[in-house]
């Protein structure tokens, strides 16, 4: 598969283990957020996501947290898999010259050994 | 349903020529957005159309250009390469306008520019 970042930071974990991928977004005014999962060779996936209206959304197996007062955001996966190996992004849906738009994040890639 | 269709997945260029990148949505998915990923600038988003019309543009230069068909496909176009052009072109169609909706991610073109 194609090599989606030379030098993203990586997270480590053990099968069966929980994980947590932070983000720090940029705009205080973006309302609505969004996990992506890429996998290699192929384009991302969406995981959840969540509104600023909210700090907490739970889906299978994944968690997104939301705190508005220091711009972060996390994903939790529970149990984490052979198969959640791939690079995981946020977006947020910042206004950018007027319009909207998802900005996207670097990106961290996690491996999961067995 | 099938999902984004983008044609070719791979194509060589040189410098200075053109190439035509196609999209072909989900069916009814009205809204077609363009990102360009590469290991060092990550994902950045190209432009977005909804019903044949440009409604957002990213900071690309003018040899970057899309446009939308009646059908929602969609093709871009970049034109004078440079080396620099060498990305993973990748299509997200949505239902609704982008920043507001779930993108649905095809699994791109790779375009390397010689």
């Amino acid at each position: 598969g194609e090599s989606v970042g030379l030098h993203l930071p990586t997270l480590s974990v053990q099968e069966g283990d929980n994980s947590i991928i932070n983000c720090a977004y940029s705009n205080s005014a973006s309302d609505y957020f969004i996990w992506y999962k890429q996998e290699s060779g192929k384009g991302p996936q969406f995981i959840i996501d969540i509104r600023s209206n909210m700090d907490k959304r739970q889906g299978q197996r994944v968690t997104v947290l939301l705190n508005k007062t220091v711009k972060h955001l996390s994903l939790q996966i529970a149990a984490t898999q052979p198969g959640d190996s791939a690079v995981y992004f946020c977006a947020e849906n910042t206004m950018d010259t007027g319009r909207r738009a998802l900005t996207f994040g670097s990106g961290t890639r996690l491996q999961v050994q067995p | 349903k099938a999902g984004v269709t983008q044609t070719p997945r791979y194509l060589i260029k040189t410098r200075g020529q053109q190439v035509t990148l196609s999209c072909s949505p989900i069916s009814g998915h009205r809204s077609v957005s363009w990102y360009q990923q590469t290991p060092g600038q990550g994902l950045q988003f190209l432009f977005e159309y909804f019903s044949e019309t440009q409604r957002n543009k990213g900071n690309f230069p003018g040899r970057f250009s899309g446009r939308q068909f009646s059908n929602s496909r969609s093709e871009m176009n970049v034109s004078t390469l440079e080396l620099g052009d060498s990305a993973l072109y990748l299509c997200a169609s949505s239902l609704v306008r982008t920043a507001n909706g779930e993108l649905f991610f095809g699994e791109g073109s790779r375009l390397t520019v010689l």
